[in-house]
């Protein structure tokens, strides 16, 4: 089946520590975002790819890094100058026509200890 | 300032009534898209929904359908014959601009509950 593939699903980090979301897709869709989502909050975008080898600052960049090497796979590194990292991500996809939407994967949620 | 506003508190309805849950935007571009996607407890975003800035009728899918009213900047969701599977959350998202820039900003959700 195609799909957005998130991993891992929960994750704990000491605090100082680079952590690694993977987010990989076998839709062929050429957009591709990571999202950050804090308890009762809606959804925030961090950054955000629209094709390979290029992306871009979302509105919550700060403290985070990512890299589109190859069309289906965009992983977010939560560094340690994130201030507060405790959040579930969700990583998303899109075509670049039609209707726009994003499809979504199931999340990581990353707790810092 | 807020792109999209849902300000609704948490709502509890009774199965098989009709709900429609309040979404505002605010944008000076002529060309945009409003969505809604629900988001159950296990987390995942879940497309429901889709109208565009042009469209001259309100968007319909299966149950669901978009009361978009352009000059209030409203896009309400309907949720006709509720089911327990509909208890969630709801989320309100926008797009501006063309369709090649899918970015979304997304509202603060509302949260349903349908009781049997």
């Amino acid at each position: 089946d195609g799909g957005i593939t998130q991993s891992p699903k929960y994750l704990f980090r000491k605090e100082g520590q680079n952590v690694t979301l993977s987010c990989e897709q076998n839709l062929n869709h050429d957009a591709m975002y990571w999202y950050r989502q804090d308890p009762g909050q809606g959804l925030r975008l961090i950054y955000y790819s629209q094709i390979v080898n290029d992306f871009q600052k979302g509105d919550i960049a700060e403290g985070y890094s990512v890299s589109r090497e190859k069309k289906e796979s965009f992983p977010l590194t939560v560094t340690s100058a994130q201030k507060n990292p405790t959040a579930f991500y969700l990583c998303a996809s899109s075509i670049n026509r039609a209707t726009g939407e994003l499809f979504f994967g199931e999340g990581s949620r990353l707790t810092v200890l | 300032a807020q792109k999209i506003t849902q300000t609704q508190p948490g709502m509890f309805v009774q199965e098989k009534e009709a709900v429609t849950l309040d979404c505002t935007y605010d944008t000076s571009d002529p060309s945009y898209g409003l969505f809604w996607y629900k988001q159950p407890s296990s987390g995942e975003m879940i497309f429901l929904i889709y109208q565009g800035s042009y469209d001259q009728q309100n968007a319909t899918e299966g149950r669901y359908s978009l009361n978009f009213q352009k000059a209030r900047k409203s896009a309400n969701l309907v949720i006709s014959a509720s089911q327990l599977g509909d208890s969630a959350m709801y989320f309100c998202a926008m797009r501006e601009g063309s369709r090649g820039n899918n970015r979304l900003a997304f509202g603060k959700g509302n949260q349903v509950v349908v009781i049997p």
